[in-house]
């Protein structure tokens, strides 16, 4: 059971522009939405998160935006750049059996092309 | 250097041999997870533990097994690899003193079986 839906799959941006993917999920039981970042031949990095109280958290050139009611959340990447090249998860988590129990996206393959 | 380590980064075995590949992290963390990468499926976690001799299934625990004898250690155990654990895993460890949730990842260990 799919929990947390990613789109697109892939995305081709051209440098300076915006990237943008979506996630959406099931379980309003979430209490934590982070993205990670992961490089080829790396493990994935916490890029950035956000809790559901708010609706957008900014970090640089990276912004979240979340919209509770519709249960769906976004990672906006502003000026693109061939460095974030990289593959992105979104992610839920939320508190099972004394865990916090984190489910993935299906991720997107970002290129950003000079 | 705070870090999550996995060995051996790429295994390339035969079907029914015993493996077992190592994580360590130098963090102190309470939590540590395996996950599998598979193209099109995201991160999948096989199998995770709170503390010292406490483990338990994640969604995908069907033909792993795990052990947490100290707090450092949480080696993956494969009794009986078939094809279809041809995959790439991680091992995660996250705190749940620091408020983030955020999980650090390994390097990965790129299995294929034959």
């Amino acid at each position: 059971q799919q929990q947390v839906k990613q789109s697109p799959q892939s995305l081709i941006v051209q440098k300076g522009g915006i990237s943008i993917i979506n996630c959406a999920y099931e379980n309003t039981a979430f209490d934590y939405f982070p993205w990670y970042q992961q490089f080829p031949g790396k493990g994935p990095a916490l890029l950035i998160a956000i809790r559901p109280d708010v609706s957008e958290k900014k970090e640089g050139r990276f912004t979240i935006s979340f919209n509770k009611s519709a249960k769906q959340f976004s990672l906006h990447i502003m000026d693109s750049q061939p460095g974030d090249s990289a593959t992105y998860f979104c992610a839920a988590s939320m508190l099972s059996g004394g865990y916090q129990k984190v489910t993935f996206g299906t991720g997107t393959k970002l290129q950003v092309i000079p | 250097e705070a870090q999550v380590t996995q060995n051996p980064r790429y295994l390339i075995t035969v079907t029914g041999k015993k493996l077992t590949v190592t994580c360590s992290q130098n963090m102190n963390h309470e939590y540590m997870s395996w996950y599998r990468q598979d193209p099109g499926l995201g991160l999948r976690q096989i199998y995770y533990s709170m503390n010292v001799e406490v483990t338990d299934k994640g969604d995908v625990p069907e033909g792993y097994k795990v052990s947490r004898k100290e707090k450092r250690n949480f080696p993956l155990i494969l009794e009986s690899p078939s094809p279809n654990q041809t995959s790439l895993y991680f091992c995660a460890s996250s705190s749940d003193l620091d408020q983030t949730d955020e999980q650090y990842f390994g390097p990965g260990t790129r299995l294929t079986v034959t």
